[in-house]
């Protein structure tokens, strides 16, 4: 019954690998996010969709490619992974009707090698 | 450019005493703050918020003050418990309509008992 779940949780990939990570929430909530935590700690948005539709993009890399195939999916798909893609890649959800709090998964910590 | 700034990376406070948690912020653009908690492996979890047009907000043991003019709020943790320590990361998200949260470093809190 886990309200925002990420899979894998755990990736270790070599340089130039393409890798997808999946998010998936129950919480019937509209919009969903990735943010990106870095070696330096900071947590960084990444992408926003609400209801399918793309509303953030934040100058991030080409490499990456969101996809909503529904409002309760957002994946991350990372093309030729460099050794500075590694991080912990979080997934997020939020009721875009509240102020509340977003709801965060638990995290997926890619390893490039 | 940091618009969100936990200067404080680490406190450390003795069980059943106050734990004070500081968060400074640049952009005057921010109406709502908010404090998330993070444990190892996991996903940040929303803890309490408060809108710029309130200088307090309480929810049982927490408490965040927020003063505007010196663009400053902080949490306030009475008493504490060990199963407080974690890392605190204060967010804000700017006046018009944007979805995205601007999170601070983060400050490992450690409740000894």
């Amino acid at each position: 019954d886990t309200a925002v779940s990420q899979t894998p949780k755990y990736l270790v990939t070599q340089m130039g690998n393409d890798k997808s990570i999946k998010c998936e929430q129950n919480l019937g909530h509209d919009t969903m996010y990735w943010y990106k935590q870095d070696s330096k700690k900071f947590l960084k948005i990444m992408f926003s969709y609400n209801n399918k539709e793309l509303i953030i993009n934040e100058t991030v890399p080409n490499r990456f490619s969101p996809k909503s195939p529904d409002k309760a999916h957002l994946n991350l798909h990372i093309n030729s992974l460099e050794l500075g893609d590694s991080a912990v890649y979080f997934c997020a959800s939020r009721d875009r009707g509240q102020m509340s709090g977003y709801t965060f998964g638990s995290g997926t910590r890619l390893t490039v090698v | 450019d940091q618009q969100v700034k936990q200067n404080s990376p680490s406190l450390s406070v003795q069980e059943g005493r106050i734990s004070i948690l500081n968060c400074d912020y640049t952009n005057s653009m921010f109406d709502y703050f908010l404090w998330y908690k993070k444990y190892p492996a996991e996903g940040p979890t929303f803890l309490i918020s408060i809108s710029s047009i309130k200088d307090k907000n309480e929810d049982g043991r927490f408490t965040v003050f927020l003063n505007k003019s010196a663009k400053h709020l902080s949490l306030h943790i009475v008493p504490s418990q060990p199963g407080d320590s974690a890392v605190y990361f204060c967010a804000a998200k700017e006046d018009g309509g944007s979805e995205k949260l601007v999170f601070g470093k983060g400050t490992k809190l450690t409740v000894n008992p």
